[in-house]
């Protein structure tokens, strides 16, 4: 077990709707990431937070948007959903900023879009 | 062309085989190396992290990188059923990627006793 945690576990929704997942870190981590692993593009970086700002920024769609709260957890808003939205998303958590922090990955959200 | 390719295999060996893993990169601004081993239904869990040329060895698990071929391998020695799963290269160029990673297909990797 990493220490962080994800919810929900999985996700079913129709086409067009939007759904939110949430992250909550590992205790004392300030730095949240978001990744989108599927068959085809495999694991893509989204987006990183530190301390509730945006740090750096991957291929994220505009229908995406995540944010990073007081309390350090973190939400990844997707809207208009499409069928290749379809994956599995996963949030980790690393103490700090730089690339040499280890990113600890939570268990994962399974979005199924029908 | 994808920035980082890795073969997704699967590779399937019998048990006290020496794996090899590998990964090329077209971006030289790559800096940092990293290997993520990924069991089924689990989130990628940091086996090995590099910045150098050169090997780097940690029990059975030691990662090669060559930054002038832009290469980077992990070999798993005497690998055990236990090793099963699916391996990624991870790439960061540093500076203001921060955190970033650009991760490799993922390599499967079956251990048969």
């Amino acid at each position: 077990d990493s220490g962080v945690t994800q919810t929900p576990k999985h996700l079913i929704t129709a086409t067009g709707q939007r759904v939110t997942l949430r992250c909550s870190p590992r205790s004392g981590d300030l730095s949240v990431y978001w990744y989108q692993q599927s068959l085809d593009q495999g694991l893509q970086f989204l987006i990183q937070y530190y301390n509730g700002e945006e740090r750096a920024k991957g291929n994220i769609l505009e229908r995406f948007s995540a944010q990073q709260f007081p309390d350090l957890h973190s939400e990844l808003n997707l809207s208009s959903l499409e069928l290749g939205d379809s994956a599995l998303y996963f949030c980790a958590s690393s103490v700090g900023i730089t690339n040499t922090d280890t990113q600890y990955f939570g268990p994962g959200t399974r979005l199924t879009v029908l | 062309q994808k920035e980082v390719e890795q073969d997704p295999g699967p590779l399937s060996v019998p048990e006290g085989a020496i794996v090899s893993l590998n990964c090329t990169y077209s971006n030289s601004a790559f800096q940092y190396f990293m290997w993520y081993r990924q069991y089924s239904r689990k989130g990628p869990e940091l086996l090995m992290y590099t910045y150098s040329s050169g090997n780097k060895e940690d029990g059975r698990f030691t990662a090669q990188v060559d930054k002038s071929s832009k290469y980077i391998s992990l070999f798993i020695r005497d690998s055990q059923p236990s090793d099963s799963a699916t391996y990624l290269c991870a790439l960061n160029a540093g500076g203001t990627s921060y955190g970033k990673l650009t991760f490799g297909q993922g390599t499967i990797l079956t251990v048969h006793p």
